[in-house]
């Protein structure tokens, strides 16, 4: 059963653009993420936050920000778009810090 | 800093065949470390966790013990099925001070099952 929403399931857009993508929990978690997937399929952090804070990865590009709104919902906006942000974008939410994590079935951009 | 290594990129196995797949890990204290697998479309999701020495996980016939002492995490299933092709990665969650929260994950094993 699925309780992390990610919407739009699949993005393609041109370098230089600006996408933003949506992620809701109906879990009642705290803390919630985002992952990037590589064509390899490796996964990295890139933030998480948790009642209003935020940890940043010092490996993100500036372009790239969170946006939260409450608890129950981060997006994810990328202000100009490169050909390397090609991935899979993977929100996930934890009931708190270190705990199990849950993931959405992910956001899939090509950047042409 | 605190790492997880899969060893095998891939495994083909047949049905009723015994896996094993190795995971280490390098951390300090005592992580929580972590067994995901991922079909293809979807999310990872959780197959469990483990937080103390010799504690040990299970789901669905999938099994690992956690080991302080060798830093492993070897997930194991006696018999697999068609259905158990996936990717399935090993992740830890740092013991410490200000944890952020993060899972570091390796860099998954592709099991594929033939009937």
């Amino acid at each position: 059963e699925t309780a992390v929403f990610q919407t739009p399931n699949y993005h393609v857009t041109q370098v230089g653009n600006e996408v933003s993508f949506n992620c809701k929990q109906t879990l009642g978690h705290d803390t919630m993420y985002w992952y990037k997937q590589d064509s390899k399929k490796l996964l990295k952090i890139m933030f998480s936050y948790n009642n209003k804070q935020l940890i940043v990865n010092e490996t993100v590009p500036r372009r790239f920000s969170p946006q939260s709104s409450d608890k129950a919902h981060l997006n994810l906006r990328i202000k100009s778009v490169e050909p390397e942000d090609s991935a899979v974008y993977l929100c996930a939410s934890s009931p708190d810090w270190g705990r199990s994590q849950y993931f959405g079935p992910g956001t899939r951009l090509l950047v042409l | 800093g605190d790492s997880v290594t899969q060893t095998e990129g891939q495994v083909a196995l047949s049905e009723e065949d015994f896996l094993t797949i190795h995971c280490n890990y390098s951390a300090s204290g005592y992580p929580t470390l972590f067994w995901y697998v991922q079909y293809p479309g979807e999310g990872p999701q959780l197959l469990f966790r483990a937080s103390r020495d010799k504690e040990k996980g299970s789901s669905r016939g999938f099994e690992a013990t956690y080991d302080k002492g060798t830093t492993s995490f070897h997930l194991r299933k006696a018999s697999v099925q068609e259905s158990d092709s996936a990717v399935y990665y090993c992740a830890l969650s740092p013991y410490i001070t200000g944890n952020t929260g993060k899972l570091i994950f390796g860099l998954g094993t592709t099991l594929q099952v033939q009937p």
